[in-house]
Order: C-alpha cells, then structure tokens, then sequence
C-alpha cells in the first residue's frame, strides 16, 4: 500500500525567508502524482500545487516549488519570501493507480514576523 | 461563485444520536469524498462516489453511511455505531477519480462533537 511521510510534525521561518517541509512517499507505480495542500486557521483544504511523475521539471506555482526526486520518492516543498498568511498545515499527498489519494500527517508551519 | 458547502459548521451529539451532515456542491463534479480528520492526523478516507447511486467504503467506513441521490449532494450521516466521533469532517470533490489525478475542491467542513 502507498505510504505518505512527513517527518516534520512543525517548522518555523522567519518572514521573507525561505523553508522547506519534506515528504516522502512508498509506492510501487511508475506512473503517479504529488500534491501539497495547505490547511489555514480556516481549516479549509486548498490545493498549492500538483506534480507529474513523469514529468522531470519541478513544478512552481509563484513562491511555491517543489524538489521531486522520483528515484528517492521525495517531494519537497519550498516555500520562498514566506509570509504571514503562509501560516498553516500543510499536507502532502499521493495519487496513484490506486482509488484514492493518500495523505501525509501534516506539517505545522509557522512564520515568525 | 461554484463551489463546495458544508452545513452545520458546528454540530453535536448526544450519545444514541444519528446525525447527518450535509455537502452540497455546484461545481458539476461527478466525484464526491468525505474525510475525517482528527489532531495530529492526515485525512482518513471514509466514503466517496464516482457517480450517482454508487459510493464505495473508504478506510474508515464503520459506523458511518452516506447516499448519492443527485450530483450535488452527498451527505454522510454518522451513526450511534460510531464509538469516536468526534472529529472534523471534510467534503470533496473531483472531476474525475481513479485517474490519480485528483485535484480535489474543499468544503469548509464540519466539527462533531459529542455532548
């Protein structure tokens, strides 16, 4: 079954630095995608960006990028010139031939003014 | 605007209590999910649906039950059969499912609590 890992439970950035939250995923599909999703006090989910596995480029949505590493099944996440509202969980997750997608357990980010 | 509504945002129950919550969405998506989430967890899979009339169990389906009368809606009604309730509980909804790539649309969700 495809496992999901954050090993980071929480994470602090500076406001206007740069961070990183880690993912790493266990499956045995060659053909798959990656999605982070970021959880704010709202509580609700919002998609930040999606990854192809069988694209090489890492995908960039404005400050949001991701380092895929499909040989390592890592998929990072960098999060350039934080802000205030970056503020949240955000949740890995994996879809893959299977029939749903599988989520990590989150990773509590906070920005520090 | 299209989107995903949930109701109640808050809800609670009393012990033997059936109680429904509701997921209406008007994005014409035919793909439709309930997840729990609990602290420090993920999101766990309870139902979905593909289609109207048909839903399969997710992970955590036990005391739990849901329909798919019509496209737009997929309530999922939490029975007394369900010892641990209290959670927060997420709606979605997809295009396609099955594909792997489902870019999922949230509702604002739900808080059980148990009284």
């Amino acid at each position: 079954a495809q496992t999901v890992t954050q090993s980071q439970p929480e994470m602090s950035v500076q406001e206007a630095e740069t961070v990183t939250l880690s993912c790493t995923y266990d499956t045995s599909e060659s053909d798959y995608y990656l999605f982070w999703y970021k959880q704010p006090p709202s509580r609700q989910m919002i998609l930040v960006i999606r990854q192809e596995a069988y694209k090489q480029q890492n995908a960039t949505e404005n400050r949001f990028s991701v380092n895929f590493q499909k040989a390592a099944k890592s998929f990072s996440l960098k999060i350039s010139d934080s802000q205030l509202g970056d503020a949240a969980m955000y949740f890995c997750a994996y879809g893959g031939g299977s029939e749903k997608l599988v989520f990590g357990k989150g990773t509590k980010l906070t920005v520090n003014p | 605007d299209g989107g995903i509504t949930q109701s109640p945002k808050y809800l609670f129950r009393k012990e033997g209590q059936n109680v429904t919550l509701s997921c209406e969405q008007n994005l014409n998506h035919d793909a439709m999910y309930w997840y729990r989430q609990d602290p420090g967890q993920g999101l766990r899979l309870i139902y979905y649906s593909q289609i109207v009339n048909d839903f399969q169990k997710g992970d955590i389906a036990e005391g739990y039950s849901v329909s798919r009368e019509k496209k737009e809606s997929f309530p999922l009604t939490v029975t007394s059969a369900q010892k641990n309730p209290t959670a927060f509980y997420l709606c979605a909804s997809s295009i396609d499912h099955g594909t792997g790539n489902e870019k999922l649309f949230f509702g604002s969700g739900t808080q059980l609590s148990v009284l």
